[in-house]
């Protein structure tokens, strides 16, 4: 079964810095999300793209962040000068379009801002 | 009110029992409800989704949507403990459009 893939499974980064998150989401879906779930709390949405702009973004999702699809199966979250309170579990998701399809999720970054 | 309440458990049950987890929402708009599964350090894994009020039934799951209650239940029929996760349920207002998560219910299966 298809699934959406992320890299790397764990990234440790240093307060200020840039990271880049990596997914491939599913070849044929054209909705890409991100999420994020602090330890013990809620998965959040961050963010929707769909042909090539975002589409929806929450408050969390500020000018320290951006999207982008450099080509035509990576999907990428970066986060240019991380803060302490960025250390959290970030998802990527994809969904097929045409009527309601559900979100298919990756198995994660795991992002520690020491 | 949050959008979203799920109570957060832990749920433990013995093998072979009869899982129900619930979930509530304020808002009458959300049209789509899902149920995902959560492993340890793992990404939310579809389970079942749907947009209209009543049962859905796929093998040992039942999802079941109350819009008028503004109520969603997962049932879990013989339970294993293969099922012991996280369970959330997610909603959305609209196709392609954001997901809410519930706080998810952590679920134990005793054998």
């Amino acid at each position: 079964e298809p699934e959406v893939t992320q890299t790397p499974s764990h990234q440790v980064t240093q307060m200020g810095q840039e990271v880049i998150l990596r997914c491939v989401p599913i070849s044929n879906h054209l909705y890409f999300y991100w999420y994020r779930q602090i330890l013990g709390q809620k998965v959040e949405f961050l963010v929707s793209f769909y042909n090539n702009e975002i589409s929806e973004k929450s408050e969390i999702f500020d000018d320290q962040f951006s999207v982008e699809r450099p080509d035509g199966s990576n999907f990428t979250l970066k986060i240019r000068s991380t803060k302490l309170e960025d250390s959290a579990m970030y998802f990527c998701a994809s969904s097929e379009t045409g009527g309601f399809q559900p979100l298919h999720f990756g198995n994660g970054t795991r992002l520690t801002v020491t | 009110q949050k959008e979203v309440e799920q109570d957060p458990g832990p749920l433990s049950v013995p093998e072979g029992a009869i899982v129900s987890l619930n979930c509530t929402y304020s808002n009458s708009a959300f049209q789509y409800f899902m149920w995902y599964r959560q492993y340890s350090r793992k990404g939310p894994e579809l389970l079942m989704y749907t947009y209209s009020s009543g049962n859905k039934e796929d093998g040992r799951f039942t999802a079941q949507v109350d819009k008028s209650s503004k109520y969603i239940s997962l049932f879990i029929r013989d339970s294993q403990p293969s099922d012991s996760a996280t369970y959330l349920c997610a909603l959305s207002y609209n196709q392609g459009g954001k997901l809410i998560f519930g706080q998810g219910t952590e679920l134990s299966v005793k054998p």
